[in-house]
């Protein structure tokens, strides 16, 4: 079964630093997704992306984020200067169309931990 | 914030029907019910989706009631793997596929 591939499984970088999250979505997908889900607490949407443009980002999304898709497989999630609150699990997520049958396609997810 | 209402958690005995309630009281109607679900740290798990009619697939039923004010996810014949945060998600067509996740049920599967 495809599935959505997360890489690192799990980062750990000091406050301040620029970290970037790599995900490779399914090969024919076109919606694209970053959620964020801090130790003991609900899963947050940060952004949605199609058509190389964001669709919709929440308020936690802010100018320290930003998302690209730079060859047409990755799709990144930047932190440009890590914050201790931004310590979370970081999952990407991707779907064929816009809320396909199946939903979405998480992958595993990306732990962050910032010293 | 999340448009549904779940009990935080249920406990279910092992090959007994798991039946997890969700309230949706303000639900319009071109929005659906979908349901995922969260085992351990993992990324959340698509489960199954609904606008009006009872579902079934491999995974599990979903059963909307006829004002779709509630609905229950079943999982027939509940096994370990099935421990898991359950989250039941209302969701317009019309979004941009941002999902609004609440706080879900645990769902504690035991021998």
């Amino acid at each position: 079964e495809p599935e959505v591939t997360q890489t690192p499984s799990h980062q750990v970088t000091q406050m301040g630093q620029e970290v970037i999250l790599r995900c490779v979505p399914i090969s024919n997908h076109l919606y694209f997704y970053w959620y964020r889900q801090i130790l003991g607490q609900k899963v947050e949407f940060l952004v949605s992306f199609y058509n190389n443009e964001i669709s919709e980002k929440s308020e936690i999304f802010d100018d320290q984020f930003s998302v690209e898709r730079p060859d047409g497989s990755n799709f990144t999630l930047k932190i440009r200067s890590t914050k201790l609150e931004d310590s979370a699990m970081y999952f990407c997520a991707s779907s064929e169309v816009l809320m396909a049958g199946n939903g979405y396609t998480f992958g595993s997810g990306t732990r962050l931990t910032v010293v | 914030d999340a448009k549904t209402t779940q009990p935080p958690s249920m406990d279910c005995a092992e090959g007994r029907a798991a039946n997890l309630p969700c309230n949706h009281s303000t639900i319009s109607g071109n929005e659906y019910v979908y349901w995922y679900r969260q085992i351990h740290s993992q990324g959340p798990q698509y489960i199954i989706h609904g606008l009006k009619n009872n579902e079934t697939n491999e995974m599990a039923s979903l059963i909307i009631t006829e004002d779709r004010k509630s609905s229950t996810l079943i999982l027939p014949h509940a096994t370990l793997r099935d421990t898991a945060v359950y989250y039941c998600i209302v969701y317009q067509s019309s979004n941009t596929g941002k999902l609004i996740f609440g706080q879900g049920t645990t769902l504690q599967v035991k021998p």
